[in-house]
C-alpha cells in the first residue's frame, strides 16, 4: 500500500475528445510525477510538479497538461485524443524535490477508440 | 539522457530455481537504481533500490541486486524462486534532468514466469 490512488480506474475515450485522470498522493509528499505505459513497454516519464509547478517534462506534446492542488492531488489532462494514447496513467509521488524515491499508484488504463 | 536496456523481454524458471535478471544502463557520472515489480492489473512496487554505500542490495522478499559500476549493469537475483514471484520486473535509473527535477527512465520489462 503505497498510499496513492488513482480514479477513475478505468475509461473508454473517442479520439479526439479531451480526458482528465486523477491522482491523490500521500500528505507531506510534494512531488507527484505522471507516467504512460503502452502495451508490453515499460513506463514513461511524461512530466512532474514539485508543488504546484511543473519541474520537468518528457518527450510528450503540450496537449498532455498537469495541475497540482495544495491538497496534494493532481490532474494530468490530455487533448485531443489519439488512438495511441490508448495506455495505463501512472501517477508517482515523492517527499521533497528530490525524487528519487517514487511510489506509484494502481494505475487508470486509458483505452482511445 | 539516460537509457536502460533490460536484455531479456521472457524470463521462465522452474519453482525453486534461481534466476538472474539482467539490466543495462547508459553511463552517467551519479545514478540512483531501482527494480520495480508489477503484477497484473497492478501499479509499480519498489523492490529494491541503490543509492549509494554498498554495492549489493536486498529486499524482503529474497531478492538481491548488485550495482556494477564498470560494466554499468544492475543485474536481479534470486537464489530460490516461488511461484507468487510470477510477474513482470521492470529496471529503473534516476538521474539529474537539469530542469529541476530527477527523472525516472524505465526499461522495457521482464516477465518472470515460475513454472512449478
Amino acid at each position: 500500500e503505497t498510499g496513492v490512488t488513482q480514479s477513475p480506474t478505468h475509461l473508454i475515450k473517442t479520439r479526439g475528445q479531451q480526458v482528465t485522470l486523477r491522482c491523490s498522493s500521500q500528505s507531506g509528499h510534494n512531488t507527484v510525477s505522471w507516467y504512460q505505459q503502452a502495451l508490453g513497454q515499460g513506463p514513461q516519464f511524461i512530466f512532474q510538479y514539485y508543488r504546484e509547478e511543473e519541474n520537468g517534462r518528457g518527450n510528450f506534446p503540450p496537449r498532455f497538461s498537469g495541475l497540482r492542488f495544495p491538497n496534494y492531488s493532481s490532474e494530468l489532462n490530455v487533448n485531443a485524443l489519439e488512438l495511441d494514447d490508448s495506455a495505463l496513467y501512472l501517477c508517482a509521488s515523492s517527499q521533497g524535490a528530490v525524487n528519487y524515491e517514487q511510489y506509484f499508484g494502481p494505475g487508470t488504463r486509458l483505452t482511445v477508440t | 539522457a539516460q537509457s536502460v536496456t533490460q536484455l531479456d523481454s521472457q524470463v521462465p524458471v522452474f519453482e525453486e530455481a534461481p534466476v538472474e535478471l539482467r539490466c543495462n544502463y547508459s553511463s552517467s557520472v551519479s545514478v540512483y537504481l531501482f527494480w520495480y515489480v508489477q503484477y497484473p492489473n497492478q501499479g509499480l512496487q519498489l523492490l529494491l533500490k541503490y543509492l549509494s554505500g554498498s554495492t549489493l542490495v536486498e529486499s524482503i522478499n529474497g531478492f538481491e541486486a548488485e550495482f556494477n559500476k564498470s560494466q554499468t549493469s544492475f543485474h536481479l537475483r534470486k537464489p530460490s524462486v516461488h511461484i507468487s514471484d510470477t510477474a513482470e520486473y521492470f529496471c529503473a535509473v534516476s538521474d539529474w534532468s537539469g530542469a529541476g527535477s530527477y527523472q525516472l527512465t524505465f526499461g522495457k520489462g521482464t516477465k518472470l514466469s515460475v513454472i512449478p
